[in-house]
């Protein structure tokens, strides 16, 4: 069975803090790993996806890192805004040595900003 | 606008009938899937489709059936098998080569 865990499982910051929240996964036969935002009462959307280890991506304010010999990413959100309120999720591919198209979730982090 | 819809957005069953979530892609993707969201529990697989006619079991996939009659629709079944059906469920399509899911709005179905 893969875990792919996450913490923490709720925050809650002011306007203007920065945060930063943690996906664990299994470090062996990594394929690539997904972060999406899901904003309530919207679909997810995919952030980022990252697939090398010390792997950096950014996107406005936030980004994200990579360490896939000790499985684990980093998301970081800097001046955090109200708009920045959603459960950010991420999922892992393992690389089976076929076709990797399998995404196995974490359970997420909900982050509310309060203006 | 190309999209996922999924109707209807909430839906309630009385225990042991079938019901049918709707799935619609205008994308052009080949690639669909079906996920559930519980409490506490990451998304999970239910089925998934990689081309029309064509459909494989998730790690669910009990208690549920599915068709790929045409590459738009991606109808997702939860029969009175499933044994707790009360549940957000996602539909998804594939950003053609790439592992990128593009996700609908969602059903939450609650069985009474």
């Amino acid at each position: 069975i893969l875990n792919v865990e996450q913490s923490p499982q709720s925050l809650h910051v002011q306007e203007g803090d920065s945060t930063n929240f943690t996906c664990s996964f299994p470090s062996s036969n990594f394929y690539a790993l997904h972060w999406y935002r899901w904003e309530t009462a919207k679909s997810p959307e995919a952030l980022f996806v990252m697939t090398l280890n010390g792997d950096e991506k950014k996107k406005g304010r936030i980004s994200a890192t990579l360490n896939t010999k000790e499985g684990y990413s980093y998301l970081y959100i800097k001046g955090s805004q109200p708009e920045d309120s959603a459960t950010y999720l991420c999922a892992f591919i393992k690389n089976y040595g076929g076709a990797t198209n399998k995404l196995i979730f974490g359970t997420g982090t909900l982050l509310a900003v309060q203006p | 606008d190309g999209g996922i819809t999924q109707s209807p957005k909430y839906l309630f069953r009385k225990e042991g009938q079938n019901v049918t979530l709707s799935c619609e892609q205008n994308l052009n993707h080949d690639a669909m899937y079906w996920y559930r969201q519980d409490p506490g529990q990451g998304l999970r697989l239910i089925y998934y489709s990689q081309i029309v006619n064509d459909f494989q079991k998730g790690d669910i996939a009990e208690g549920y059936s599915v068709s790929r009659e045409k590459k738009e629709s991606f109808p997702l079944t939860v029969t009175s098998a499933q044994k707790n059906p009360t549940a957000f469920y996602l539909c998804a399509s594939n950003l053609p080569g790439t592992s990128v899911r593009f996700f609908g709005p969602g059903t939450r179905l609650t069985v009474l």
